[in-house]
């Protein structure tokens, strides 16, 4: 059965340091890759997705970037984090190639930037 | 452009309470659609789901039924629990590979 991981499950880092989250998928190849993020009393916000090795789709411009160095391996950075950056940020993936296709989510990062 | 629109909560209900969550949508075509629980602390998971006009989802005693003349997927159950207690999120795809467009969430609380 597939599963995903997602790394660390909370994370407190000071305005200005850097960040870096990993989620790795299991028992399946070539997903399609998501990062979501969740700030307090909003819904989920879609940052960066990607179909394939090396392939990353931005959706809002901001802080943060994506990168997929393996097949089942997402990463999400940020040379310098800004106050707003705190949320919670999920992992998701999907079958690649295959049209509605549910997301299944990790369970999340709880990042606070102080 | 695409989007989707539910009713914000808390929600409040007592157990054994029938509940209805709305959730209409916004998009070109025939997107999937979807409902996602929250439980705190946790990730999100899928409830159910519909590909299709008239097509109805279920798990655990929940029920979705997609309306394409109303672009409505309201969430409906006919006796909740406490264990129902959490954050219920309504999605739309549109096929492809970008993503869902979700709604805000509706936080739901079930009193004993």
């Amino acid at each position: 059965s597939q599963t995903i991981h997602q790394w660390p499950a909370t994370l407190v880092q000071p305005v200005g340091s850097p960040l870096s989250l990993e989620c790795t998928v299991e028992g399946t190849s070539n997903p399609n890759l998501y990062w979501y993020r969740q700030a307090a009393g909003r819904g989920l916000q879609l940052l960066f997705y990607s179909v394939g090795i090396g392939q990353i789709s931005s959706e809002v411009p901001q802080n943060l970037s994506a990168s997929r160095p393996q097949d089942r391996q997402f990463i999400l950075s940020s040379k310098k984090l800004l106050l707003s950056d705190s949320g919670f940020y999920l992992c998701a993936w999907s079958v690649g190639q295959v049209d509605n296709s549910p997301l299944h989510f990790g369970n999340g990062t709880r990042l606070t930037v102080t | 452009g695409n989007s989707v629109t539910q009713m914000e909560g808390p929600v409040t209900l007592s157990e054994e309470a029938f509940l209805t969550i709305n959730c209409t949508y916004t998009a070109t075509g025939y997107p999937s659609l979807f409902w996602y629980v929250q439980y705190p602390g946790e990730g999100l998971q899928l409830l159910l789901k519909a590909t299709k006009a008239d097509d109805k989802g279920s798990n655990k005693g929940f029920e979705a039924t997609y309306r394409k003349e109303t672009t409505s997927f309201h969430l409906e159950k006919g006796s909740v629990q406490v264990s129902d207690s959490a954050v219920y999120f309504c999605a739309h795809q549109g096929g492809g590979a970008d993503g869902l467009t979700f709604g805000k969430g509706t936080h739901l609380i079930i009193q004993p």
